[in-house]
Formats: structure tokens, C-alpha cells, sequence
């Protein structure tokens, strides 16, 4: 059971670059969450989808876009990458109604040259 | 919206000793307080919860208090091993569905020594 999946690990981009962070779950969950962590600020919510076809931003979504592709996929677009996008990404999700934890992937660090 | 203050941003105690981590929330509303533990290079793990209508819940030597008048949630480990060692999140939601965001803390790191 691979629970939520996000590609790519690392990732280095040039500024003005774009790029798509991919996530996946296999717990058909009904929400799922972008979050971005840097030292000192926590976990900031970027965009989440709290079902299929739905999506709304967070607390920091300029500079991002998302899709949800199906009820598994939640992607991350960065249209044109800033440095001040450098970050670790990660990608959680949840069943949204009685099961109230998150589960998170990995995380995809993110450095913007 | 909601704002959740953590303390403290970092936290050392020696092997065998007790360690408390105290959040507060800003909310009156919010009613599910989680706890994540995020090992190095890791995303976040659940590692227990409470709601609002419990004041305390343990899970071995892990245990969450909660006081709902004062808006503070404390997470309390005891007889601490080096494999506690970690960053310590506490977080706060209301509502489920479309209303059910996470608002996190900005972690305590936890350090055991031997």
C-alpha cells in the first residue's frame, strides 16, 4: 500500500522555468492538499481540493496553479519559477468527512536558481 | 482564520526524561488538535490526536491534553528515547468536508540525548 506518492524527489530549476509536482494516493481519499515547508515559517497551505472537480486556494497560492486530475491526482504547476519558490513541496490527503488524518508523501525540494 | 502559536521552537532533554510541547489556537471553533512527527528528510506522520470533546488521550507514552477554555493543546511524551528525536507539529481544523483545513504550528525540534 503505497499511500501518497509525489514525483519528483528533487528538482532544480532556473528562474522563470516551469514545472508540475505530481501526487498520487491510493486510499481514495476525497481531499487532498499542496503545503510548502520552509525553516522556521511550518507547513502553509498553497491550494487543496476538497473533492473531485474542486479546487480552492490556501494561505499562499500566488504563483501556483493546480488540477485535479481524477479522485487520486493532485498536481502542482509552477508557471514561471521565482527563487523565492524554493521549498520542500509536499502533497497530503484525506478521507475529509469521519477520518480526519492527513497522510503525507515524501516531500519534493524545490530549488530555484 | 485560524492561527496556531507552538512552544518551543526547540526543545532538549536527556534520555528518560519528560518532554512537552504546548500549542495555542486562536478559534473557538476549531475542534480536531493533531500531531504529527517529521523525521529528516520525511513528510509528516500522524502520530496521535484529540478532539474537542475529550480533555486528554494517551497512546503509550505519548499523550495530548486539551483545555478548550483557554484554547491550549499540550502534547506530553514521557521517558523519552534518542528515536523521539524529531521536528514536533501541532495543528488545528474545524468542521469536515470543504471545511476541513489543517492549520499547522511551526514545529518544535526535539532533541533526546543519550
Amino acid at each position: 500500500n503505497a499511500g501518497v506518492t509525489q514525483t519528483p524527489k528533487f528538482q532544480v530549476l532556473k528562474t522563470g522555468q516551469s514545472m508540475t509536482l505530481q501526487c498520487a494516493q491510493d486510499m481514495n481519499h476525497n481531499s487532498m492538499y499542496w503545503y510548502r515547508q520552509d525553516p522556521g515559517m511550518g507547513l502553509r497551505l498553497i491550494y487543496y481540493s476538497a473533492s473531485e472537480g474542486t479546487t480552492d486556494k490556501g494561505e499562499v497560492p500566488n504563483g501556483y496553479n493546480v488540477s485535479r486530475l481524477n479522485k487520486r491526482e493532485f498536481s502542482l504547476r509552477l508557471e514561471s519559477a521565482a527563487p523565492s519558490q524554493t521549498s520542500v513541496y509536499f502533497c497530503a490527503s484525506t478521507q475529509g468527512t469521519s477520518n480526519y488524518g492527513y497522510t503525507f508523501g515524501s516531500g519534493t525540494r524545490l530549488t530555484v536558481v | 482564520g485560524e492561527n496556531v502559536e507552538q512552544h518551543p521552537s526547540t526543545l532538549s532533554v536527556q534520555e528518560g526524561d519528560s518532554a512537552v510541547i504546548k500549542c495555542t489556537y486562536s478559534d473557538s471553533a476549531s475542534n480536531y488538535f493533531p500531531w504529527y512527527k517529521q523525521e529528516l528528510g520525511k513528510g509528516p506522520q500522524l502520530i496521535i490526536d484529540i478532539r474537542s470533546n475529550v480533555g486528554e488521550k494517551k497512546d503509550q507514552r505519548i499523550a495530548v491534553t486539551l483545555n478548550k477554555t483557554a484554547k491550549h493543546f499540550s502534547l506530553h511524551i514521557t521517558e523519552t528515547q534518542p528515536e523521539d528525536s524529531a521536528v514536533y507539529f501541532c495543528a488545528a481544523s474545524k468542521g469536515g468536508g470543504s471545511n476541513y483545513k489543517l492549520t499547522f504550528g511551526k514545529g518544535t525540534l526535539l532533541t533526546v540525548n543519550p
